[in-house]
C-alpha cells in the first residue's frame, strides 16, 4: 500500500499568516503517460464531510479561494494557505488514487494561534 | 445543485450485515466514480471502496471479501453491502462521487454504523 505521511499532525497560526502542510507518499503517486499526480487535499471541518480543495496535486477546486495552493510532484507535496482565515480551522487531509487501495493521509489540524 | 445523501445507518451486532444507501440527484452516478470513506470516531478517513465510470469497484483490504459496492443507474443510487461486522467496523460512512478519481466532489453527510452488542 502507499503510505501517505502528513506533517504537522497540527499547527498554529496567527491569522492572515501563512499556514503550510506536507504530505509525502511512500512511492511516487506521479502517471508518467499524463504527468498528473494523483493526489488530492480535503479540507475537514467539525460535524462535516470532507470537502476538495485540491485535485491534480496543484488545481483548485471550482469554488475554492485562491489562498489555497497545492504543490509538488513525485512523492512530495504541499499545501498552502497562503493567509489563514478564521474559516479555515479545520482537519487537512491528502489523498492518493494512483494505485489500490487508496490511502489518506492521517490528518494535519490548523487551529488559530 | 448536486445532492447526496446516505441512509441506512444502524446500531448493530458483531457478525451482523447491513446495507447502506446513498441517493444522489443532480449527477449521473452510472458514467462517473464513486467511493465510500468511513471516519471512525475521533479517528481520521480511511477509504473504503470505489466502483469506476466503467463498474469496475476495488476495495481496501481491511473490507474486501466483507463490503459490495454496487450502484442502481434506474435509481441513481449507491450501495454498500457490509457483512460479518466487527466492533472495529464502528464509524460514520460517507458516500462520496465525481467526475473521475480526482475529482471526487460531492459528499454526503454521512450515516452512522455502530457495531456494538
Amino acid at each position: 500500500d502507499v503510505v501517505m505521511t502528513q506533517s504537522p499532525d497540527s499547527l498554529a497560526v496567527s491569522l492572515g499568516e501563512r499556514a503550510t502542510i506536507s504530505c509525502k507518499s511512500s512511492q511516487s503517486v506521479l502517471y508518467s503517460p499524463n504527468n498528473e499526480n494523483y493526489l488530492g487535499w480535503y479540507q475537514q471541518k467539525p460535524g462535516q464531510p470532507p470537502r476538495l480543495l485540491i485535485y491534480w496535486a496543484s488545481n483548485r477546486e471550482s469554488g475554492v479561494p485562491d489562498r489555497f495552493t497545492g504543490s509538488g510532484s513525485g512523492t512530495d507535496f504541499t499545501l498552502t494557505i497562503s493567509s489563514l482565515q478564521a474559516e479555515d480551522v479545520a482537519v487537512y487531509y491528502c489523498l492518493q488514487y494512483s494505485a489500490i487501495p487508496w490511502t489518506f493521509g492521517q490528518g494535519t489540524k490548523v487551529e488559530i494561534k | 445543485e448536486v445532492q447526496v445523501v446516505e441512509t441506512g445507518g444502524a446500531l448493530i451486532q458483531p457478525g451482523g450485515s447491513l446495507t447502506l444507501s446513498c441517493a444522489v440527484s443532480g449527477f449521473t452516478v452510472n458514467d462517473n466514480h464513486a467511493t465510500w470513506v468511513r471516519q471512525a470516531p475521533g479517528k481520521g478517513l480511511e477509504w473504503l471502496s470505489v466502483i469506476c465510470a466503467g463498474g469496475v469497484t476495488e476495495y481496501a483490504d481491511s473490507v474486501k471479501g466483507r463490503f459490495t459496492m454496487s450502484r442502481d443507474t434506474s435509481k441513481n443510487t449507491l450501495y454498500l453491502q457490509m457483512h460479518s461486522l466487527r466492533v472495529d467496523d464502528t464509524a460514520v460512512y460517507y458516500c462520496a462521487t465525481g467526475w473521475d478519481r480526482a475529482k471526487i466532489a460531492y459528499w454526503g453527510q454521512g450515516t452512522l454504523v455502530t457495531v456494538s452488542s
